[in-house]
C-alpha cells in the first residue's frame, strides 16, 4: 500500500526558513517523483514543483523559484522542501504527491499525503 | 497559465445524476484529471486522463470531454460523495480549477 506520511503542523516567524518532509513507502521510491502542492485556505491548489527519487532532478512552478528547494534522501526513501524567507503569503497547507507523467506529456498525481500545516504569524 | 473555471457549488439528491464542469482557457488536449477532496483530507484521484477511472474508484464516477471543455460525471450520487471536486490540466505546467463544492440535499 502506498504511503506518504508528512511531519508535523509548523508555526514560524515571517522572514524564518521551514523544512517539511514526506516520508514514503509502499513503493520503489527511486522510481517515481514526488511532487510538492500548496492549497491556501479556501483557496485552489497550486503546483510547486517535482524532484525525481532517482537521481534528485527537479522542476519548478516559475512562482515558486526561489522560494522552495526540493531534495530527497534515498536511503530512507524520504522527500524534503525547504520554503524561505516565510511570510504570511506562504501560511498554507502543503501535500507532497507522488507525481507520474501520462504518455510522458501530463503531469497528474495519484497519492497524496496527509498535508502540512504552516502558520507564518510573529 | 491555463486557467481552469469549475461552478462554485452545486446542490443535488441523493440517486440523482450530477455533472460537474470544467472549461480550459486554452486547448489542453485530454490532458485533464479530476480530485475529490473531503473538508480537512487530501485530494484524492478519480479521473486520469479526461476519461479514465482511476483504480478503487466507484463506476458511478466518469469523465469526458477534450480540447477545452470536460466534464465529470457521478451517477448515482450517494451521500459519501459530499466533496469538493477538483479539475486539473497539465498541458502546460499543471494549475488546478478553483473547485465545485458539491452538497447533497
Amino acid at each position: 500500500e502506498v504511503q506518504l506520511q508528512q511531519s508535523g503542523a509548523e508555526l514560524v516567524k515571517p522572514g524564518a526558513s521551514v523544512k517539511l518532509s514526506c516520508k514514503t513507502s509502499g513503493y520503489t521510491f527511486t522510481n517515481y517523483y514526488m511532487s510538492w502542492l500548496k492549497q491556501m485556505p479556501g483557496q485552489n491548489i497550486e503546483w510547486i514543483g517535482n524532484i525525481y527519487g532517482g537521481n534528485g532532478g527537479t522542476g519548478y512552478n516559475q512562482k515558486f523559484k526561489g522560494k522552495a528547494t526540493l531534495t530527497v534522501d534515498k536511503s530512507s526513501s524520504t522527500a524534503y522542501m525547504d520554503l524561505s524567507s516565510l511570510t504570511s503569503e506562504d501560511s498554507a497547507v502543503y501535500f507532497c504527491a507522488r507525481g507520474r507523467l501520462q504518455w510522458n506529456v501530463y503531469w497528474y498525481f495519484d497519492f497524496w499525503g496527509p498535508g502540512t500545516m504552516v502558520t507564518v504569524s510573529s | 497559465d491555463t486557467v481552469l473555471t469549475q461552478s462554485p457549488a452545486l446542490a443535488v439528491s441523493p440517486g440523482e445524476r450530477v455533472t460537474i464542469s470544467c472549461r480550459a482557457s486554452e486547448s489542453v488536449n485530454t490532458g485533464v484529471y479530476w480530485y475529490q477532496q473531503k473538508p480537512g483530507q487530501q485530494p484524492k484521484l478519480l479521473i486520469f486522463g479526461a476519461s479514465n477511472l482511476e483504480s478503487g474508484v466507484p463506476a458511478r464516477f466518469s469523465g469526458s470531454g477534450s480540447g477545452t471543455d470536460f466534464t465529470l460525471t457521478i451517477d448515482p450520487v450517494e451521500a459519501d460523495d459530499t466533496a469538493t471536486y477538483f479539475c486539473q490540466q497539465s498541458w502546460t505546467d499543471p494549475t488546478f480549477g478553483r473547485g465545485t463544492k458539491l452538497e447533497l440535499k
